[in-house]
């Protein structure tokens, strides 16, 4: 069926370091997806979102790429902080009628200072 | 505080009993959803209020589940009969009617084990 998954559980990084969190998808009809950041204790945070007509999206400190040939998209976090430490979640935009969105499973970005 | 809130955070449970969880929404905020998470999972949907209409029920809400939203603010889910498979985080989110659903604001979440 259709899905949402990330590639790697665990991404450790140094303080200071670009980090890049990868997603595939394999909906094709998707025409939104977005990332959250979810910290330990808390709901996740919407970060930002890119849609489907668009290869790049920056925003403060981050930026989301979507190949949509590859059907794979990435979050990318310049200077990467210890306030960055959590686990980020890939999501599309529910389709079938439900705009609900469609969390994959989360990466856990840890930041060693 | 302005942003959502959960009450329990916490509720330990036997099984085959029942429980209840309430959110509180962003006050203006037209729209309310509930989610439940497993441990390294995203959250998974399980239905979702504008104003009080149950507008969406995902297949995961057996019959065992029930939420209500009855003038439109808090809301409420109970679990009937529980089991250990409920075991989980029930995440509630609101967001304003005009925006994307997705742009959601995540309250902190109920932790629910059931022994």
């Amino acid at each position: 069926g259709e899905s949402v998954g990330l590639h790697l559980p665990t991404l450790s990084v140094q303080e200071g370091d670009n980090s890049i969190i990868n997603c595939a998808y394999s909906n094709s009809a998707s025409d939104y997806f977005i990332w959250y950041k979810q910290e330990s204790g808390k709901g996740p945070q919407f970060i930002i979102d890119i849609r489907s007509n668009m290869d790049k999206r920056q925003g403060q400190r981050v930026t989301v790429l979507l190949n949509k040939t590859v059907k794979h998209l990435s979050l990318q976090i310049a200077a990467t902080q210890p306030g960055d430490s959590a686990v980020y979640f890939c999501a599309e935009k529910g389709s079938g009628g439900s705009y609900i969105p469609t969390f994959g499973r989360g990466t856990s970005l840890i930041v060693h200072p | 505080d302005t942003g959502v809130s959960q009450n329990p955070r916490h509720k330990i449970t036997k099984r085959g009993q029942n429980v209840t969880f309430r959110c509180d929404p962003i006050s203006e905020h037209n729209r309310l959803y509930w989610y439940r998470q497993t441990l390294g999972q995203g959250p998974e949907f399980l239905t979702y209020f504008q104003n009080e209409a149950q507008l969406e029920k995902s297949r995961l809400l057996s019959d065992r589940f029930s939420a209500e939203r009855p003038k439109g603010s808090f809301s409420t889910l109970e679990i009937q009969r529980t089991e250990q498979g409920d075991s989980a985080m029930y995440l509630c989110a609101s967001s304003l009617a005009g925006q994307a659903h997705y742009e959601q604001y995540f309250g902190p979440g109920t932790r629910l084990t059931v022994t």
